[in-house]
């Protein structure tokens, strides 16, 4: 089944540490995106990136790094930078050559600092 | 900027009840509008979308209408059911450009009682 697949499900972090979330997607989308999900706030949009090997900041970038090397894979790193890490994290994917397509999400990443 | 504004919640409904969730927007440009449903722990589900004015998007005895003149897609459903229970997410696209990025309300959550 195609879909977008987040791991690990559950992720604990202690200070100073950089952690890394997985997004894979066999959808064949070129365009994805990583999401903080905050209670009470929404989701707010942290990197995107529509081809591989490039990628553009969203509204909260500050504190985590991402890579685009293949197509299928857009990991996420949180680093020690980022000094409220604890969230939800969601992955999505889109394809752009087509305007108005709705994006798939994957199931997400609660990532805890301990 | 672009910006979606949701009703807050929780909005408690006994069940078979009338449900309506308003969402309003500022955009530039031609959007589209999404709502999203997503139940605890999990990530995004598309429920329906709207690619134009009058258009009306539908799935699982959910509706909503873009409505251009009160820049508005208010979520409906004429019976609600336990099953229901989720966090409700009113989302646009800028239909003007192709980087897919989805900008969300805040999230209304609705709690279905028996």
């Amino acid at each position: 089944d195609g879909g977008i697949t987040q791991s690990p499900k559950y992720l604990f972090r202690k200070e100073g540490q950089n952690v890394t979330l997985s997004c894979e997607q066999n959808l064949n989308h070129d365009a994805m995106y990583w999401y903080r999900q905050d209670p009470g706030q929404g989701l707010r949009l942290i990197y995107y990136s529509q081809i591989v090997n490039d990628f553009q900041k969203g509204d909260i970038a500050e504190g985590y790094s991402v890579s685009r090397e293949k197509k299928e894979s857009f990991p996420l790193t949180v680093t020690s930078a980022q000094k409220n890490p604890t969230a939800f994290y969601l992955c999505a994917s889109r394809t752009v050559w087509t305007v108005n397509t709705e994006a798939f999400f994957g199931q997400g990443t609660r990532l805890t600092v301990v | 900027g672009d910006s979606v504004t949701q009703m807050e919640g929780p909005v408690t409904l006994s069940e078979e009840a009338f449900l309506t969730i308003n969402c309003t927007y500022t955009a530039t440009g031609y959007p589209s509008l999404f709502w999203y449903v997503q139940y605890p722990g999990e990530g995004l589900q598309l429920l329906l979308k709207a690619t134009k004015a009058d258009d009306k998007g539908s799935n699982k005895g959910f509706e909503a209408t873009y409505r251009k003149e009160t820049t508005s897609f208010h979520l409906e459903k004429g019976s609600v059911q336990v099953s229901d229970s989720a966090v409700y997410f009113c989302a646009l696209s800028d239909g003007s450009s192709n980087t897919g990025k989805l900008i969300f309300g805040q999230g209304t959550t609705l709690q279905v009682k028996p």
